[in-house]
């Protein structure tokens, strides 16, 4: 199974906002709406933002939002802070009982 | 509190054999299956293993079926992974993983421990 697509990199300065997107195919990403994307700063286990493509757990801000058009999901982080200075991973499942993540995206906060 | 403690990792050479524990409290253990992601030095995360609940069902990425072994005993709240044959390309931070309450789904975790580092070098 192969990695979900990620741009390595993404900026924004604070209050602007941000898109990340995660690129599959249709057999992962275009096929279910499983999509999950992990916050992850450094040294640290990583962070669930966002699950079922749309979904936010309780006390994840809702400056973060996801989405998802075709084989491509995306994140967008609104109002940037500081604090969401992180690496970005976006997972899908991939049928047949496979999980597979998306190379990851350093966002920096300029 | 939930909470997930990993531990067994270290240094071992390309061939070896090596067996992580995850100690899991602060939830109804044998209600959730539980997974194995490992992070590769400066690299992304990669989905290792999922068991069930019951320890029933287990299954593997094709980098590491029939070297890597799920197992858990929820008598002693603790998932396992035995590694062998270990390679190179297996040093990684291994972290266990916890499905969400509100997702019906393996695919995604709301608890992580803090890792354990495998290193495999001669």
């Amino acid at each position: 199974q192969s990695a979900l697509t990620q741009p390595p990199s993404a900026s924004g300065s604070p209050g602007q906002s941000v898109t990340i997107s995660c690129t599959g195919t249709s057999s992962d990403v275009g096929g279910y709406n499983y999509v999950s994307w992990y916050q992850q700063h450094p040294g640290k286990a990583p962070k669930l933002m966002i699950y079922e493509v749309t979904k936010r757990p309780s006390g994840v801000p809702d400056r973060f939002s996801g989405s998802k058009s075709g084989n491509t999901a995306s994140l967008t982080v609104s109002g940037l802070q500081a604090e969401d200075e992180a690496d970005y991973y976006c997972s899908s499942n991939a049928g047949s009982n496979n999980l597979v993540f998306g190379g990851g995206t350093k966002l920096t906060v300029l | 509190e939930v909470q997930l403690v990993e531990s067994g990792g270290g240094l071992v050479q390309p061939g070896g054999s090596l067996r992580l524990s995850c100690a899991a409290s602060g939830f109804t253990f044998t209600n959730y299956a539980m997974s194995w992601v490992r992070q590769a030095p400066g690299k992304g995360l990669e989905w290792v293993s999922v068991i069930s609940g019951n320890g029933v069902t287990t299954y593997y990425t094709d980098s590491v079926k029939g070297r890597f072994t799920i197992s858990r005993d929820n008598s002693k709240n603790t998932l396992y992974l035995q590694m062998n044959s270990l390679r190179a390309e297996d040093t990684a931070v291994y972290y266990c993983a916890k499905r969400p309450d509100y997702s019906i789904t393996w695919y995604c975790f709301d608890y992580w421990g803090q890792g354990t580092l495998v290193t495999v070098s001669s």
